[in-house]
């Protein structure tokens, strides 16, 4: 079965907690994107990688960080310092020769 | 700021009308542009995406893109309840790989 998946798909956090949310793909593709939405708003860029060992700061890096240590998985950890991570956080990934971006079924973050 | 601009909405229209969903961009040099379909709770997923200026046709959809005019739109054909959802567009700038989104334009298709 392939595809992307994000687990988990519901995720509550305690103020002051970090937290990581998985994004995994077997679709051999090379760039991966995490986004944040909030109701009503567009998807905003949070992080970007586009080959192994290597990633980028989207428009709202601060508070997030990620990893991309294996091809397949690009995790991304909602740090204390994130003042309002309360959101749908989507993955993306991207294949080399298409500039098409497919998602992940999104995780929903909620601060308690 | 690269900034991709959408009616929020929501647009109405009966059932079997078609649907005219706009959106306008404010970097010329753009290359390439996407639909996404998103039902509420769910993720985007692509409907259709368009390189060259003109029309394209896929099903009943068709996506039209004016870079002089620094739009492009897509229409729904004999709309169905089921087209009912929120439709993003989303622009690819010159330089760079990653896509910029408008907030999206509500749709709701009635019976």
């Amino acid at each position: 079965d392939g595809g992307i998946t994000q687990s988990p798909k519901y995720l509550f956090r305690k103020e002051g907690q970090n937290v990581t949310l998985s994004c995994e793909q077997n679709l051999n593709h090379d760039a991966m994107y995490w986004y944040r939405q909030d109701p009503g708003q567009g998807l905003r860029l949070i992080y970007y990688s586009q080959i192994v060992n290597d990633f980028q700061k989207g428009d709202i890096a601060e508070g997030y960080s990620v990893s991309r240590e294996k091809k397949e998985s690009f995790p991304l950890t909602v740090t204390s310092a994130q003042k309002n991570p309360t959101a749908f956080y989507l993955c993306a990934t991207q294949g080399t020769l298409t500039d098409t971006q497919y998602f992940g079924p999104g995780t929903r973050l909620t601060v308690l | 700021q690269k900034e991709v601009e959408q009616n929020s909405g929501p647009l109405s229209v009966p059932e079997g009308a078609i649907a005219s969903l706009n959106c306008t961009y404010s970097d010329r040099g753009s290359q390439s542009f996407f639909w996404y379909r998103q039902y509420s709770g769910k993720s985007p997923e692509l409907i259709m995406f368009i390189y060259s200026n003109g029309d394209k046709e896929d099903g009943r959809f068709t996506a039209q893109l004016n870079k002089a005019s620094q739009y492009v739109s897509l229409l729904i054909r004999d709309s169905q309840p089921s087209d009912s959802a929120t439709y993003l567009c989303a622009v690819q700038p010159n330089s760079g790989y990653e896509l910029n989104f408008g907030k999206g334009t509500s749709l709701l298709v009635t019976p």
